[in-house]
């Protein structure tokens, strides 16, 4: 079974330039989240979705955050304008319907510049 | 208080020896719980889960739960370099959200 596929893998960019992140989940796993990870730290949840609708978009900072879903399957994950204090570890993630298990991306590592 | 709770480490044991990491949650509403390894560099890689008091064992993984003391353990038996990591805690309170601990990380050398 192929994991959840996350694109691309490094990204660096310079402050004020826009950014997007694409994640595709596990095949028949509705729901999917976004986490952000800094240094030594543990992920931090941004957005959940079940299926195409957020139901948790609580800790996403919609002024420059903005996520979609379209047909329940992959996601994307933009922010506008990046700033300084983004760069960090942008994991996708994906749990089925039966189970509270989540199994993460590979990620994409941002770095603002 | 931290919603969940590790040691950060370094935890460093010899190889062959029983790794004990241990974390605790402030949400006594919380049902599930979740321990992840995580490489350096890599993504977290689900391990252990946990939904009741006791036990649960899985090859050299042993997940331990007290909800009444709000503490969740994770005990690796016969540790190997390879285990050498860092391992997250995660627990789903009442808000329906996976909180994850900060990570204890686990030398193990030869």
């Amino acid at each position: 079974e192929a994991g959840v596929v996350q694109s691309p893998r490094y990204k660096i960019i310079e402050k004020k330039q826009p950014v997007a992140f694409w994640c595709n989940p596990i095949s028949g796993h509705n729901t999917l989240y976004w986490y952000l990870q800094n240094l030594g730290q543990g992920p931090e949840l941004l957005i959940r979705y079940e299926n195409e609708e957020a139901v948790d978009d609580s800790q996403l900072p919609k002024d420059r955050f903005s996520a979609e879903r379209l047909k329940g399957v992959d996601s994307t994950l933009k922010i506008q304008p990046a700033e300084l204090g983004d760069s960090a570890v942008y994991l996708c993630a994906s749990s089925p319907r039966t189970t509270n298990e989540q199994f993460f991306g590979p990620g994409t590592r941002l770095t603002v510049l | 208080q931290k919603e969940v709770e590790q040691n950060s480490g370094p935890l460093s044991v010899p190889e062959g020896a029983i790794a004990s990491l241990n974390c605790t949650y402030s949400d006594r509403g919380s049902q599930s719980f979740f321990w992840y390894r995580q490489y350096s560099g890599k993504s977290p890689e689900l391990i252990m889960s946990i939904y009741s008091n006791g036990d649960k064992e899985d090859g050299r993984f042993t997940a331990q739960l007290n909800k009444a003391s709000q503490y969740v353990s994770l005990l690796i038996r016969d540790s190997q370099p390879s285990d050498s990591a860092t391992y997250l805690c995660a627990v789903k309170g009442g808000t329906d959200k996976l909180i994850f601990g900060t990570g204890t990380r686990l030398q193990v050398f030869p």
